[in-house]
């Protein structure tokens, strides 16, 4: 039972270049979310989905796209990697609130653009 | 949208002393407030949460209080040891239909021998 699992693990990137993060879970979880954690600013909401084929902004989408095509993957995209982007991210993914509401997160990805 | 407010920002204790971690939130409709610890270096793992139809809940040296007027909740650790250092959020979510959770801005606990 993996849970929740992120690949990459670490990145660097020059500022301009793409790359997509990958988050698949196998708790059969409804929902998905992408968040970044920048030191003294906790865990900021980038995007988020409650079920395949949708997505929805959070608190800081811009410069970032999703998909979940599968049920069991949440995919981030940076298309132009910029330095303010440079952050450590977290996948999470939970039931749906009237079920069991904790969020299980994965093991984080530490992006440094450059 | 929710705003989640949390304090202080570093607490250092004595092993042995108790710790209590404030938060505010603004959404009244927000009905459930987790609170998560991060060990260095590692994810956020859940270590106890309550509902708004609850106003305490304890789980052996943690328990967390809500007071539903005021808009806040606390983190109590009793006994702290060595290994309760970590970095804690709180967060809030309403029930609108999804989950989404909102963070506050981390409390860095440093428990001394």
């Amino acid at each position: 039972n993996a849970g929740v699992t992120q690949t990459p693990k670490f990145r660097v990137l020059k500022t301009g270049q793409s790359m997509t993060l990958l988050c698949a879970q196998d708790m059969n979880h409804e929902y998905m979310y992408w968040y970044r954690q920048d030191p003294g600013m906790g865990l900021r909401l980038i995007h988020y989905s409650v079920g395949e084929g949708t997505t929805a902004k959070g608190e800081v989408p811009d410069g970032y796209n999703v998909s979940r095509l599968k049920k069991q993957n949440f995919l981030l995209g940076l298309e132009s990697a910029a330095p303010s982007q440079t952050s450590v991210y977290f996948c999470a993914s939970s039931h749906n609130l009237q079920a069991s509401a904790e969020a299980f997160f994965g093991q984080g990805t530490r992006l440094t653009v450059v | 949208g929710e705003n989640v407010e949390q304090h202080p920002s570093t607490l250092s204790v004595q092993e042995g002393d108790s710790a209590v971690i404030k938060c505010t939130y603004s959404d009244s409709a927000s009905n459930y407030f987790p609170w998560y610890k991060q060990e260095l270096g590692k994810r956020p793992q859940l270590i106890i949460d309550i509902r708004s139809n609850v106003g305490e809940k304890k789980d052996q040296r943690i328990a967390v209080t809500l007071n539903k007027t005021a808009k806040h909740f606390s983190l109590h650790i009793t006994e702290t040891q060595p290994e309760d250092s970590a970095v804690y959020f709180c967060a809030a979510s309403a029930n609108t239909g999804f989950q989404k959770l909102v963070f506050g801005t981390g409390t860095r606990l440093l428990v001394s021998p």
